[in-house]
């Protein structure tokens, strides 16, 4: 069975702490993808990954930063995290590749992230 | 990448069809239509993709006219289990770096 795993379900943090959440993909997926998904938003694209430390800005990067070392491991960071980014936060995987049925995302369960 | 437009919420009883109709008017010739669900405390989850005409799978069916400019997702005989957000995107396929756009979705909520 295919699987997306995050670190925390439930995460609560302090007014410009450094904040780490990891993601996990078990499948040698080449696209990893990091979102927030707040009410009324929708799921909105952070940044993306299509590739061992490549990295492209979503479509609301600012206060955020992203990591990927290892193919499998796509890591969120948030420098000092403040309260409007308190969130769930989704990380999903795809293949890459041309056919539309290789864009299908997998997700991981999300982060629900406080920040105080 | 193309947008689309898809109503916010909808009602439904158990045991009824649901259809939930998607507007993608700048749609690409190469576009594919695809259809996640997602749960309330889950990731959203691919459900149906489809080109042109009607595609079935043990979930869903999909309705595409041949203008392809809408999409209509139909659920047969819609359980509880069913009330969930239902995200309609605009798939470029070929040559795409992966990157989807998921807009709000439509809230489906089926009561008893």
């Amino acid at each position: 069975d295919v699987k997306v795993t995050q670190s925390s379900r439930y995460l609560v943090k302090r007014t410009g702490e450094k904040v780490f959440l990891e993601c996990v993909q078990d499948m040698d997926h080449e696209n990893m993808f990091w979102y927030r998904q707040d009410p009324g938003l929708g799921l909105r694209l952070i940044y993306f990954s299509y590739d061992v430390k490549m990295k492209e800005k979503g479509d609301i990067p600012e206060g955020y930063s992203v990591s990927r070392e290892k193919k499998e491991r796509f890591s969120l960071i948030l420098e000092s995290a403040s309260t409007n980014q308190t969130s769930m936060y989704l990380c999903a995987s795809s293949k890459l590749g041309g056919d539309p049925s290789y864009n299908e995302q997998f997700f991981g369960p999300g982060t629900r992230l406080t920040v105080l | 990448l193309a947008k689309t437009t898809q109503p916010i919420s909808m009602d439904s009883y158990e045991g009824q069809e649901v259809n939930i109709t998607c507007s993608h008017n700048n749609i690409a010739t190469n576009d594919y239509i695809t259809w996640y669900q997602q749960f309330p405390s889950q990731g959203p989850r691919f459900i149906i993709q489809g080109y042109k005409t009607k595609v079935t799978n043990e979930v869903a069916s999909l309705f595409i006219p041949a203008d392809r400019k809408s999409s209509t997702l139909s659920l047969p005989r819609v359980s509880l289990s069913d009330t969930a957000v239902y995200y309609c995107l605009v798939d470029p396929g070929s040559g795409n770096t992966g990157k989807l756009i998921f807009g709000q979705g439509t809230t489906l909520q089926v009561k008893p």
